[in-house]
């Protein structure tokens, strides 16, 4: 079964610094996509950012970028110049490029910027 | 270009009810998604169309919950009955052709079931 795994459940960050989501997950398959989500205190979740596992490079979106570490299974966030608005809850997620399985969210990072 | 629509925003039910939820998807996209979001949790996914036929429903509780497609547009989501466990964040989401592509989320029905 896929899994996703996010072990911080709230972190916070001072306005202008920057902030690190982790998240871990599970998979037999080779290929896939893990992507990142914010979904702000009005529900509507957003894709931030998107990574394919057969790309080495990792993804960047302005003041968002991932680690990805295949061989780990790993694929944190890092947020720079993090600003108010940022403040959200994270979901990490994946699906496989088979298709035969959903895309699957881990249980979130609640994420609070400090002015 | 107008975003997924969803309505009701909020609903409040008594156990034993019904309740209907609507969805309408960006235009021109094939594939649309109803997920539910138990708080504390992320969503998980309850059933996927394509057009207007189901390609995945596996984590559909089918016998309380059901949903249509008709036209292969608009989409309702019906609980009957209710149940206090309902009680979540209904997600309606949709992208161009199939789940690889951007998923595009409406901004959800807050069920509360008492």
């Amino acid at each position: 079964a896929q899994t996703v795994t996010q072990s911080q459940p709230e972190m916070s960050v001072q306005e202008a610094e920057t902030v690190t989501l982790s998240c871990t997950y599970d998979t037999s398959e080779n290929n896939y996509y893990l992507f990142w989500y914010k979904q702000p205190p009005s529900r509507q979740m957003i894709l931030v950012i998107r990574q394919e596992a057969y790309k080495q490079q990792n993804a960047t979106e302005n003041r968002f970028s991932v680690n990805f570490q295949k061989a780990a299974k790993s694929f944190s966030l890092k947020i720079s110049d993090s600003q108010l608005g940022d403040t959200a809850m994270y979901f990490c997620a994946f699906i496989t490029l088979s298709g035969n399985t959903p895309l699957v969210f881990g249980k979130g990072t609640r994420l609070s910027v400090i002015a | 270009e107008a975003g997924v629509a969803q309505s009701p925003r909020y609903k409040i039910i008594e156990k034993r009810q019904s309740v209907a939820f609507w969805c309408n998807p960006i235009s021109g996209h094939a594939t649309l998604y109803w997920y539910q979001q138990i708080l504390g949790q992320g969503p998980k996914l309850l059933i996927q169309f394509q057009n207007n036929g189901v390609v995945d429903d596996s984590q559909l509780p089918k016998d309380r919950f059901s949903a249509e497609r008709l036209k292969g547009v608009d989409s309702t989501l019906k609980i009957q009955p209710a149940k206090l466990e309902d009680s979540a964040v209904y997600l309606c989401a949709s992208s161009y052709a199939g789940p690889l592509y951007e998923q595009y989320f409406g901004p959800g029905t807050r069920l509360t079931v008492t």
